[in-house]
């Protein structure tokens, strides 16, 4: 079955930094765009940025209110996509998700569970 | 900026239909922006049901229908049952790679 596992999350003090790591595993990963969404506790879902397949460059785009701080990668020959985030704020702090975007289509297709980061002092 | 409209809550009765919507605050909401939507219950990820307007998930009931009705698109779910008691958040293609979430419907069934 496919399955994406997010990883990295924890408690962290306001400016640090924090990377996040999405592994997947039953598909080939170097043929999709991953998506990185968070959700803040009691919060809806927000859409914090994109990289896409190396097919399509591997680049990035990022939502207004990461972009500058966090930074999205990806290492196909480990599966896995990253979420570095920088100079946090306690704003950050949420559920991150990373989640699956088919070639050719606008819509998220797998998820992973999420991992929790907490921005405090 | 961006505002994706959806009724904060909604109560259907099991066994019947219900049909959230979802909307942009400065435009009608069409095709082309792709909508696209996701179930999530407390303490889970989001699973996704419809994406492209109308076209179901692997494995999602066709309980679950997706359509544009007038100005907004629109999730109905039809037979509705117990286990579809959950938060449902609708995405919208804003163009360039970026994507917006409104800020989802809690659906009650009793």
């Amino acid at each position: 079955d496919v399955q994406l596992v997010e990883s990295g999350g924890g408690l962290v003090q306001p400016g640090r930094s924090l990377r996040l790591s999405c592994t997947a595993s039953a598909f080939t990963f170097g043929d999709y765009h991953i998506n990185w969404v968070r959700q803040a506790p009691g919060k809806g879902l927000e859409w914090v940025g994109f990289i896409r397949n190396k097919a399509y460059g591997g680049t990035t785009e990022y939502a207004a209110s990461v972009k500058g701080r966090f930074a999205i990668s990806r290492d196909d020959s480990k599966a896995t996509a990253y979420l570095q985030m920088n100079s946090l704020e306690t704003e950050d702090t949420a559920v991150y998700y990373c989640a699956r975007l088919p070639v050719g289509t606008k819509g998220f297709d797998y998820w992973g569970q999420g991992t929790l980061v907490t921005v405090s002092s | 900026q961006t505002v994706v409209t959806q009724e904060p809550s909604f109560s259907v009765s099991p066994g019947g239909t219900v049909t959230l919507t979802c909307g942009l605050s400065s435009a009608s909401v069409s095709t082309n922006y792709y909508p696209s939507w996701y179930q999530q219950t407390p303490g889970q990820a989001p699973r996704t049901l419809i994406y492209s307007t109308n076209t179901r998930s692997s494995g999602v009931p066709d309980r679950f229908s997706g359509s544009i009705l007038g100005n907004k698109a629109a999730l109905t779910i039809t037979g509705a049952q117990a286990d579809d008691e959950s938060d449902y958040y609708c995405m919208l293609y804003l163009g360039s790679d970026s994507w917006v979430f409104g800020g989802g419907t809690k659906l009650t069934v009793l």
